[in-house]
């Protein structure tokens, strides 16, 4: 099946900092990937819907300037939480849809195993 | 606004005894609704998704309009099926990004 993977699995950094998160399709190719942060036994919240080759779109009350997304290349996103604060301390889960075009609501989501920060 | 709506954080059930865990949604157009879950430690996976019409793992759901409902039963459950289950619904024409619910943990006993 389908597998996509993230990089780091966890990272701890220090307040003011900015760190990278990776989104990768492993074997295949994800024009589409989507960014969800999760917080302790609750529902994964969608962030921003990740388009290569474009600006992402972002869910409404989250700071585009705060969480930037870059989706260079059929296979790859990035997240990069700017000027990390204590709050931005959460599970970061990426995912990505196999197949039809980015107009469809049909193909299966395939999820990564999810990033934990924790800002000190 | 699209809203899914899962009533129990928690269900505890006995192994066997059937499973029904809720999930119901607000949607203006034809939504496509999706269970997914997470066991232990592992990442979220699809379970299952009303287009399909399947079970898996014995489990069904059946997309209910008039209610707008989803809920997931399985008749009799088992020990395995201990997770954490989301509805999570998709619109059309939204590029395929799901919105879910806020999740009910199966804890199935012995």
């Amino acid at each position: 099946g389908a597998v996509v993977s993230q990089h780091p699995s966890w990272v701890i950094c220090k307040s003011g900092t900015s760190v990278k998160i990776e989104c990768r399709s492993l074997d295949f190719q994800a024009t589409t990937m989507f960014w969800y942060r999760q917080f302790p036994k609750q529902s994964l919240m969608l962030m921003a819907t990740s388009n290569e080759g474009s600006k992402a779109t972002y869910e409404q009350g989250v700071e585009k300037d705060k969480f930037l997304i870059n989706h260079a290349s059929l296979t790859l996103s990035t997240l990069t939480v700017t000027s990390a604060h204590p709050e931005d301390s959460s599970f970061y889960i990426c995912s990505a849809r196999v197949g039809l075009g980015v107009a469809s609501n049909t193909g299966e989501l395939f999820f990564g195993e999810g990033s934990r920060l924790t800002v000190l | 606004a699209q809203r899914v709506t899962q009533p129990e954080k928690l269900l505890s059930v006995f192994k066997g005894a059937p499973v029904e865990l809720k999930c119901n949604y607000s949607y203006s157009g034809s939504p496509e609704l999706f269970w997914y879950v997470q066991y232990s430690r592992q990442r979220l996976q699809l379970l299952l998704r009303h287009i399909s019409r399947e079970s898996i793992k014995g489990f069904t759901a059946d997309l209910n309009k008039g209610e707008t409902s989803f809920h997931l039963k399985k008749p009799f459950a088992q020990e395995e099926d201990s997770a954490m289950y989301y509805c999570a619904l998709s619109g059309g024409n939204q590029g395929g990004k799901l919105i879910f619910g806020q999740g009910t943990e199966l804890s199935v006993k012995p």
